[in-house]
């Protein structure tokens, strides 16, 4: 598509409950990123992949998240037992490569994630 | 591991006046350097970056950005502020590779008429 596109854009859920967030990347682009956005703040590298792999998931706080990118373009964050600590916005992006400086990021809107 | 300070948390100016945001980081080795600007409800929108060469960067929207090495700062200008130009504003620092990049908490500009 023409953007980096972000599913759902808001979620409530249940303190405990089980969360998957959607982040759909520029066609062509094989480097896709997690960041979470907690409010007053700047966004927090979570995890990037390049091509399917997860090539650094050193930024996931816990093991209740987990994120997947099977085929190389579509990924999905999961979050296991909710917290209400988790509450945030998390944000998606990709850009053509993640070698050297040369490419840059292009973000999706966001899905904000309220636990109540 | 890199880290960026943004001193100013909430900036006022009148449109028509000019505009400075600071930015302070921390990397071993050179840096790759950015602006984000990100209104309500929108995705981070990129302004400006730097890589290498010229210390003087031009973005998008008339903003303009200086590397200063020596200082650790990549301070982000605009001459002339316009009221659209209201928004969050983030610098962020990268590795090489851009995988890790990171941001400082932002300035949030208020334009008053």
């Amino acid at each position: 598509g023409a953007g980096v596109s972000q599913t759902p854009s808001n979620k409530v859920t249940e303190k405990g409950k089980y969360v998957e967030l959607r982040c759909d990347p520029i066609s062509g682009h094989t480097a896709l990123y997690w960041y979470r956005q907690s409010l007053g703040q700047g966004p927090e590298f979570l995890i990037y992949f390049q091509g399917t792999g997860a090539a650094d998931d050193s930024g996931l706080p816990n093991d209740r998240f987990f994120a997947v990118r099977p085929e190389g373009s579509v990924s999905t964050l999961k979050i296991q037992r909710t917290e209400r600590g988790d509450s945030a916005v998390y944000l998606c992006a990709s850009s053509l490569t993640s070698q050297a400086g040369a490419n840059v990021l292009t973000f999706g809107a966001g899905s904000r994630l309220t636990v109540l | 591991a890199q880290s960026v300070t943004q001193p100013d948390i909430h900036i006022t100016v009148s449109e028509g006046a000019s505009l400075e945001l600071r930015c302070n980081y921390s990397y071993g080795a050179t840096p790759y350097l950015f602006w984000y600007v990100q209104s309500p409800g929108q995705g981070l929108q990129l302004l400006l970056k730097y890589f290498s060469g010229d210390t003087l960067v031009q973005g998008i929207k008339g903003f303009e950005a200086e590397f200063k090495r020596s200082q650790s700062s990549f301070n982000l200008r605009k001459p002339s502020v316009h009221w659209s130009d209201a928004a969050e504003y983030f610098c962020a620092v990268a590795k090489y590779n851009n995988n890790d990049m990171r941001f400082g908490a932002g300035t949030r500009l208020t334009v008053k008429p």
